[in-house]
């Protein structure tokens, strides 16, 4: 069955540190997204991409963050100078439409310690 | 601002129970309403989905309902089994980006 992968599924880095966390979507899909979850907190939305460009963002998603589809089937999410507050599981997911009929398949994370 | 409650926080059953796990969320004006199993430490596993014109979905031992008017879902688990312990999440999707309650941590004793 096919399944979103993420790589690293745990990554360690220090505090001022760029890290890049990678996903592979779902090969016919064409929507891909950015969670996170800080340990004892909801599941909170970063980003959705479309189309090689950002359709929503929340405010969590400030200039620190971006994203990239730099070939045919990996999405990464870059992290430009990590904070001690970026520590969280990041879900990647992707979906083959938006809206109504649009299931979200989501990743098995990526825990990010920021030391 | 849409806010998604889930009750109660925490559930504890004996094993072969019927239970119900509820969600809320506070704007109607949804595209559909999905459930997840989060296992501690593991991904966000999807067990259904529900689109906003639809009432209901099963799969296997699991009902969704959906009231959209209330702003209300409902997960019902027949006879449940020790291996469905785990944080069950229920999210809507509004403006093609999902939003999340805090998940319900369920327990099923043997």
């Amino acid at each position: 069955e096919p399944e979103v992968t993420q790589t690293p599924s745990h990554q360690v880095t220090q505090m001022g540190q760029e890290v890049i966390l990678r996903c592979v979507p779902i090969s016919n899909h064409l929507y891909f997204y950015w969670y996170r979850q800080i340990l004892g907190q909801k599941v909170e939305f970063l980003v959705s991409f479309y189309n090689n460009e950002i359709s929503e963002k929340s405010e969590i998603f400030d200039d620190q963050f971006s994203v990239e589809r730099p070939d045919g089937s990996n999405f990464t999410l870059k992290i430009r100078s990590t904070k001690l507050e970026d520590s969280a599981m990041y879900f990647c997911a992707s979906s083959e439409d938006a809206g109504m009929n649009t299931e979200a398949f989501f990743g098995q994370g990526t825990r990010l310690t920021v030391v | 601002k849409q806010e998604v409650t889930q009750i109660p926080a925490a559930l504890s059953v004996p094993e072969g129970e019927n239970l119900v796990l509820n969600c809320s969320f506070t704007d109607s004006a949804i595209y559909n309403l999905q459930w997840f199993r989060q296992d501690p430490g593991k991904g966000l596993t999807s067990l259904l989905l529900i689109q906003s014109s639809q009432r209901e979905q099963t799969s296997g031992r699991l009902n969704a309902s959906l009231d959209k008017s209330s702003g209300r879902s409902t997960l019902y688990i027949a006879a449940s089994q020790p291996g469905d312990s785990a944080t069950y999440l229920c999210a809507v999707d509004s403006n093609y980006q999902l939003i999340w309650g805090a998940g319900t941590k369920l327990i099923i004793k043997p």
